[in-house]
């Protein structure tokens, strides 16, 4: 299995302002992706990190408002940008060496004032 | 496309008590499906896993489910609950493709009571 950390664990931010977040894996993955998790609610996938290029994103998530990064096969990085209130979530990393064998990270609990 | 829908937000039961957790999926091609869980203020842990193979699978802390494809279920259960076993539980699936990320379930929060 593989572990998985992320900075930083919470954070509270101002409306306007953007926010990076890290995730690390202690060992070579093929597969990073992001997640949402809004208070209350599921899980919804907002792209897949692809090493080396531009991530895949999923219907209603867009590059301007999420920049990811994935320099190399153990480190990628999630941007939200020009935070609202409603960006307020949990963001989770997950990674692993194929679709079904996916680790989560602890998530980045995100408030927006 | 899949997607899984999970009977019951809430379910609550006695220490001691059978624990049934409900799945149900959609899939267009047979899927690969997953049961975490995520306690409070951490991330999610995998708890058992169906790819191929026996239908039942045996999963951490005494849970287990069992593919049943007719019934397109995938339902965890525990003979006995924990107070430990409270939190929030997710059903999710891929297809067996193994071409997709994760689409999760709703979620299910089990409350054991003393």
């Amino acid at each position: 299995s593989a572990v998985i950390s992320q900075k930083p664990s919470r954070d509270i931010c101002q409306r306007g302002t953007s926010l990076t977040i890290q995730c690390q894996v202690d060992s070579q993955v093929t597969m990073m992706f992001w997640y949402r998790q809004q208070p209350g609610q599921s899980l919804t996938l907002i792209a897949t990190a692809n090493q080396g290029s531009e991530a895949t994103y999923e219907s209603g998530f867009v590059i301007d408002k999420f920049p990811i990064s994935r320099p190399n096969l153990t480190f990628s990085t999630l941007t939200v940008s020009n935070m609202s209130p409603e960006d307020s979530s949990i963001y989770l990393c997950s990674a692993g060496l194929s679709y079904n064998e996916q680790f989560f990270g602890p998530g980045t609990r995100l408030t927006v004032l | 496309a899949q997607s899984v829908t999970q009977l019951g937000s809430h379910v609550s039961v006695s220490e001691g008590a059978l624990v049934l957790l409900r799945c149900n999926y959609s899939s267009s091609v047979p899927p690969y499906l997953f049961w975490y869980v995520q306690y409070p203020n951490q991330g999610l842990q995998l708890l058992l896993k169906y790819t191929t193979g026996a239908t039942l699978v045996k999963g951490i802390n005494g849970f287990e489910a069992e593919f049943k494809k007719s019934e397109t279920s995938f339902h965890l259960t525990k003979p006995s609950a924990h107070m430990s076993d409270a939190a929030e539980y997710f059903c999710a699936v891929t297809p067996d493709t193994g071409r997709r990320a994760l689409t999760f379930g709703s979620g299910t929060r089990l409350q054991v009571q003393p």
